[in-house]
């Protein structure tokens, strides 16, 4: 255990479907990030987030959309996903002057799309 | 953007082998970091390294920080079954807003696919 929990750890869905990832982290922590791994790939930053204030999306389709409500929650949500969708979704946090502690990941949803 | 390269992208070794990896950036860094990612779970952080020439140990695994800044290696020494999974560099820089806040984000390496047989 982490400090970083992310829930569900495996996630089946349709390309119709519509789903939520949820990632939590009680660490003190004031920046939250969305990482997607596929197979044979380098983790791809997807959002982030400091102190709930969206900073960062890195050309994200639009059939991703991040919601911070606050700085321990952050939640993925899915809707009419592709199949090249399917890969592992690593949530992290950090404090926002990392350069004492780096990231701390979740273990990640792994997530097919069928 | 920041580029890092690691290599090599993939290692098989016997038990009982030493392994090296290494990363280099085109860009200068502040702080490097290692990481070991195990089968399906997320990356968990094994050294970090916050000055240049910097030489950390944990346990059989030794990293340093390099003079220019722009690269770092990972030792594992006499490997086990269990050194198994994916290494990850990861540099951090620094930027500074009107505030004077740091906000470092982390540029991450391919990885390094480690098997060890038995």
């Amino acid at each position: 255990e982490t400090g970083v929990t992310q829930t569900p750890r495996h996630l089946v869905m349709g390309m119709t479907n519509k789903k939520s990832l949820k990632c939590e982290q009680h660490l003190g922590h004031n920046a939250m990030y969305w990482y997607k791994q596929s197979a044979k790939k380098p983790l791809e930053l997807m959002f982030v987030y400091n102190f709930k204030e969206q900073t960062e999306n890195n050309s994200v389709p639009s059939r991703f959309s991040p919601e911070c409500p606050n700085s321990s929650h952050l939640f993925l949500h899915l809707h009419t996903l592709q199949p090249e969708d399917s890969a592992l979704y690593l949530c992290a946090s950090s404090l926002i002057r990392t350069d004492l502690y780096g990231y701390t990941f979740g273990s990640g949803t792994r997530l097919t799309v069928v | 953007g920041q580029q890092l390269n690691q290599s090599p992208q993939s290692m098989f070794i016997q038990e009982g082998e030493d392994v090296s990896m290494n990363c280099t950036s085109s860009s200068i860094f502040n702080t490097w970091l290692w990481y070991k990612q195990d089968p399906g779970e997320g990356p968990v952080l094994l050294i970090a390294l916050y000055k240049a020439g910097e030489l950390t140990s944990n346990g059989r695994l030794t990293a340093q920080f390099g003079i220019t800044r722009k690269d770092s290696f990972l030792n594992i020494s006499a490997s086990i079954p269990s050194d198994v999974g994916i290494y990850f560099c990861a540099g951090q820089g620094e930027r500074r807003n009107a505030g004077g806040t740091s906000y470092g984000k982390l540029t991450f390496g391919q990885g390094t696919i480690l098997t060890v047989h038995p």
